[in-house]
C-alpha cells in the first residue's frame, strides 16, 4: 500500500524557518520525482518545488525561490523542504506529491498534508 | 507562466445528470493536462492525465477531452460522491500551474 506522510508543520513567526519532511512507502521512491504543492486556507492548489529522482534537477516557483530548499534522501525514502524567511502568504497546507520518473509532471501520489501557519 | 482558467466557478447539477467542466490555458499546452478531484479535508486525487487518460481506479463515468488551450472534464452520471472541487493542471513546462478550481455542488 502506498503511503506518503508529511510532518514538520506548525506555527512560526514571520521571518522564521521550518523544515518539512515527507516519508514515503509502498512504492520505489528512488524511481519517483517529488514535489511540494501547497494550498492556502480556502484557496486553490499551488505548486512549490520539484526534485528529480536522483536529486540532480530542481525547480522552484518564483514565490519561494531563494527562500525554500527542496532535497531528498533516497536511502531513507524521504523528501524535505527547508523553508526560511517565512511570510504570512506562506501559510498553507503543504502536500508532498509524486510522479513516476519519465512520466509527465502529474501528481499520482499525495500525502495528507501538513499545515504551516506563519503569524506573530 | 501559463495561466489556467476554469469555468464555471461553481456548477450545480442534480445526481444522475451530466456535468461538464471547462479549463482553458493561456497558451497551448498540447495534451499535457491533468484533472484532480478534492473533497473537504482531503488531499487531491488524480483523475485524468494526458488530457484524456483515466488514472488507475477512476470510474469510466469520468472522461477528459481537448488539446491545445481548451479542455473539458465530463462526468456522465453524477453520483453523490462526485460532489467536490475539481482542478485542472498543465505540465507542459515549468512552472506547472493549476486552475482556480470548479466547485461541483448538488442542485
Amino acid at each position: 500500500e502506498v503511503q506518503v506522510v508529511e510532518s514538520g508543520g506548525g506555527l512560526v513567526q514571520p521571518g522564521g524557518s521550518l523544515r518539512l519532511s515527507c516519508a514515503a512507502s509502498g512504492f520505489t521512491f528512488s524511481s519517483y520525482e517529488m514535489n511540494w504543492v501547497r494550498q492556502a486556507p480556502g484557496k486553490g492548489l499551488e505548486w512549490v518545488a520539484y526534485i528529480s529522482s536522483s536529486g540532480s534537477s530542481i525547480h522552484y516557483a518564483d514565490a519561494v525561490k531563494g527562500r525554500f530548499t527542496i532535497s531528498r534522501d533516497n536511502a531513507k525514502n524521504s523528501l524535505y523542504l527547508q523553508m526560511s524567511s517565512l511570510r504570512g502568504e506562506d501559510t498553507a497546507v503543504y502536500y508532498c506529491a509524486s510522479h513516476y520518473d519519465g512520466s509527465g509532471v502529474w501528481f499520482e501520489y499525495w500525502g495528507q498534508g501538513t499545515l504551516v501557519t506563519v503569524a506573530s | 507562466e501559463i495561466v489556467m482558467t476554469q469555468s464555471p466557478a461553481t456548477l450545480s447539477v442534480s445526481p444522475g445528470e451530466r456535468a461538464t467542466l471547462s479549463c482553458r490555458a493561456s497558451q497551448s499546452v498540447s495534451s499535457n493536462l491533468a484533472w484532480y478531484q478534492q473533497k473537504p479535508g482531503q488531499a487531491p486525487r488524480l483523475l485524468i492525465f494526458g488530457a484524456s487518460t483515466r488514472a488507475t481506479g477512476i470510474p469510466a463515468r469520468f472522461s477528459g477531452s481537448g488539446s491545445g488551450t481548451e479542455f473539458t472534464l465530463t462526468i456522465s452520471s453524477l453520483q453523490s460522491e462526485d460532489f467536490a472541487v475539481y482542478y485542472c493542471q498543465h505540465y507542459n513546462n515549468w512552472p506547472v500551474t493549476f486552475g482556480q478550481g470548479t466547485r461541483l455542488e448538488i442542485k
